[in-house]
């Protein structure tokens, strides 16, 4: 299958500084990427939809000035936690579309774990 | 209204057994799909098996299968003879049409030796 990557699997940073987390697809491209956040022992929440060339797509209570996603280009997508404050940590994973068969399969990137301190 | 209701939030099941993983969804869609993701300890989302509304047939991979009940909105997972790596945190997620998916709240499966 198709295979996405993300950089980086896990980092530790202050409170107040910025985090940004790549998210690449290797081996195909993809127009829509999505951004999950999961926090522990719950279900993947979707923060936004990202669309390559276009704003953003952010689910609702999800401050876009603070998520701040970028997909220039039709393999990378970035996610900019802004001003990180402890409540930010989680596991945040992405995923890009790809056209399979009959259906839109999503292809998983392995996460990035983030600690605020 | 959730969209995804997994009513299991933990299971144990002995080595061998086989195990259905509960799910029912919420959709006025007429095209929409289901999906199962598993989800071990290091965190990375594994595609299990997908279901098309329209297909007619139950999907089948390998030890995984989809009992697809469409009246009853139902899209449970059968793992046949389980195994010590089965031990996992299994989601249920649906897309309508080319739209998001979404989540389920999961279930944790323990497969006990």
């Amino acid at each position: 299958g198709a295979v996405v990557s993300q950089h980086p699997s896990w980092v530790i940073c202050k409170s107040g500084t910025s985090v940004k987390i790549e998210c690449r697809s290797l081996d195909f491209q993809a127009t829509t990427m999505f951004w999950y956040r999961q926090f522990p022992k719950q279900s993947l929440m979707l923060m936004a939809t990202s669309n390559e060339g276009s704003k953003a797509t952010y689910e609702q209570g999800v401050e876009k000035d603070k998520f701040l996603i970028n997909h220039a280009s039709l393999t990378l997508s970035t996610l900019t936690v802004t001003s990180a404050h402890p409540e930010d940590s989680s596991f945040y994973i992405c995923s890009a579309d790809e056209l399979a068969g009959s259906y839109n399969e999503q292809f998983f990137g392995p996460g990035t774990r983030l600690t605020v301190l | 209204a959730q969209k995804i209701t997994q009513t299991q939030p933990g299971m144990f099941v002995q080595e061998k057994e086989a195990v259905t993983l509960d799910c029912t969804y919420d959709t006025s869609d007429q095209s929409y799909g289901l999906f199962w993701y598993k989800q071990p300890s290091s965190g990375e989302m594994i595609f299990l098996i997908y279901q098309g509304s329209y297909d007619e047939q139950n999907a089948t991979e390998g030890r995984y299968s989809l009992n697809f009940q469409k009246a009853r909105k139902s899209a449970n997972l059968v793992i046949s003879a389980s195994q010590l790596g089965d031990s996992a945190m299994y989601f249920c997620a649906m897309r309508e049409g080319a739209d998001k998916i979404i989540f389920g709240k999961g279930t944790r499966l323990h497969i006990l030796p």
